[in-house]
């Protein structure tokens, strides 16, 4: 079945540094890739996401790009805030619509 | 525009008990979608609606679990009666399309505990 991979947490950054949140996924054919967040005390929220191959998600200075060969859907931020920190997720779906997600990755970071 | 709205955020309730949990989605969404997260893992789907219709339910982990949406409006998610693995936080979301690239909306979810 399908699945997702997330690089595992907590990452602890300093403010202004740059950020890679690894996701890799298994599916058959073309799924399309979320990254969601949820910031303390809220609800999930989609930052991007790509519909196809090749495709460049980007929200709020986050940016992730489909690759088809490496099946990856990797989240980056070239300068981080400490208002970024939050639980970020990878997701994907497919034909049904149902989102499957990886296991979430917690993200702090110090002014 | 309202977001998607859950009751009650928390339930602290004893093994054996009954929880009914609350889903409200965005005005005119025909898709509602339940998820769990269970002791800080993934995200897992338990099933999706279309109006009134259960489309999918798939993810529904046994029969102690049922979950209603009347008139194609509100959701409820009942658990009965509720085991200690149940514990985690129940989302709900919405979207408006059925393609299947469409946003889906999440509420704040509810945090079950049960002792």
């Amino acid at each position: 079945g399908n699945s997702v991979t997330q690089m595992e947490g907590p990452v602890t950054l300093s403010e202004e540094a740059f950020l890679t949140i690894n996701c890799t996924y298994t599916a058959t054919g073309y799924p399309s890739l979320f990254w969601y967040v949820q910031y303390p005390g809220e609800g999930l929220q989609l930052l991007l996401k790509a519909t196809k191959a090749d495709d460049k998600g980007s929200n709020k200075g986050f940016e992730a790009t489909y690759r088809k060969e490496t099946t990856s859907f990797h989240l980056e931020k070239g300068s981080v805030q400490v208002s970024d920190s939050a639980v970020y997720f990878c997701a994907l779906s497919q034909g049904a619509q149902k989102l499957v997600f990886g296991q979430g990755t917690r993200l702090t970071i110090n002014p | 525009e309202a977001g998607v709205t859950q009751f009650p955020s928390h339930s602290v309730i004893e093994k054996g008990q009954t929880v009914t949990l609350r889903c409200d989605p965005i005005s005119g969404h025909d898709n509602l979608y339940w998820y769990r997260r269970v002791m800080g893992k993934e995200i897992k789907f338990l099933l999706h609606f279309v109006k009134e219709s259960k489309q999918d339910e798939s993810g529904m982990p046994n029969n102690r679990f049922l979950a209603e949406r009347t008139g194609g409006t509100y959701s409820t998610l009942k658990v009965q009666p509720a085991e200690l693995e149940d514990s985690g936080v129940y989302f709900c979301a919405s979207s408006q399309d059925d393609y299947y690239t469409d946003t889906q909306y999440f509420g704040p979810g509810t945090r079950l505990t049960v002792l």
